[in-house]
């Protein structure tokens, strides 16, 4: 069975600073990886995805990573703004049998808050 | 373009009613997702459509919960009779040509549901 977990599940940085956020996962046989913003009291917004294939994917100054054989995902966030404050979940789509459905399972997530 | 949208985006009933949400999905879209996010559990996926065929439910708590999606651009997700542990904030989703393939899920903003 998969597990995703994130550390830490809360982080709180100033304005301006570079971070990451980590998100482990147990089973390496994966699909794909998203990550996913949440604002409070609004459904997820889908940030970057990462094929099984690739090891990274950049938007603007997002910039997640992929290292398969360890289990691990990053998302690095330069230049961090008051506007990036937000819940921030991974989740990892495992690989289904030939043809078959393949289960997706989201990390808790990683508070971050932004203090300008 | 519109997203997905939910409805009602709150719902406030007694245990033992029967409870109706409601999901659009993003036109052109043809596989739809429910899930249910708790505190405790996190983001559960319940059910999941391809094409308004459910594919998977093996995430759907018990037999008080029924989904149905009788055309591609409406679907529901009924629990009768509902109970107090079934407060959480119920998502939909959708995406683009099916769930094999690497597209994001967009979600709707949610129905927080509370069960007295």
């Amino acid at each position: 069975k998969q597990e995703v977990t994130q550390i830490p599940a809360a982080l709180s940085v100033p304005e301006g600073e570079n971070l990451v956020l980590n998100c482990s996962f147990t089973d390496s046989a994966i699909y794909n990886l998203q990550w996913f913003r949440q604002d409070p009291g609004k459904g997820l917004t889908s940030l970057l995805l990462i094929q099984s294939s690739q090891r990274e994917q950049t938007s603007g100054r997002l910039n997640a990573s992929l290292d398969k054989s360890s289990g691990r995902s990053t998302l690095y966030i330069a230049a961090s703004q008051p506007g990036d404050s937000a819940t921030y979940l991974c989740a990892v789509k495992g690989l289904g049998s030939s043809g078959g459905y393949q289960k997706v399972t989201f990390g808790t997530g990683t508070k971050l808050q932004v203090i300008p | 373009d519109a997203g997905v949208i939910q409805s009602p985006r709150h719902e406030v009933t007694e245990m033992g009613q029967e409870v109706t949400l409601r999901c659009k999905p993003i036109s052109g879209h043809n596989s739809l997702f429910w899930y249910r996010q708790t505190m405790m559990r996190g983001l559960e996926l319940l059910i999941y459509f391809n094409n308004n065929v459910p594919i998977d439910d093996s995430g759907m708590p018990e037999d008080r919960f029924s989904a149905k999606m009788p055309n591609a651009s409406f679907s529901t997700l009924k629990i009768q009779p509902s109970e107090p542990r079934d407060s959480a904030v119920y998502f939909c989703a959708s995406s683009l040509k099916g769930y094999s393939y690497n597209q994001p899920q967009h979600f709707g903003d949610g129905t927080r549901l509370s069960i007295l």
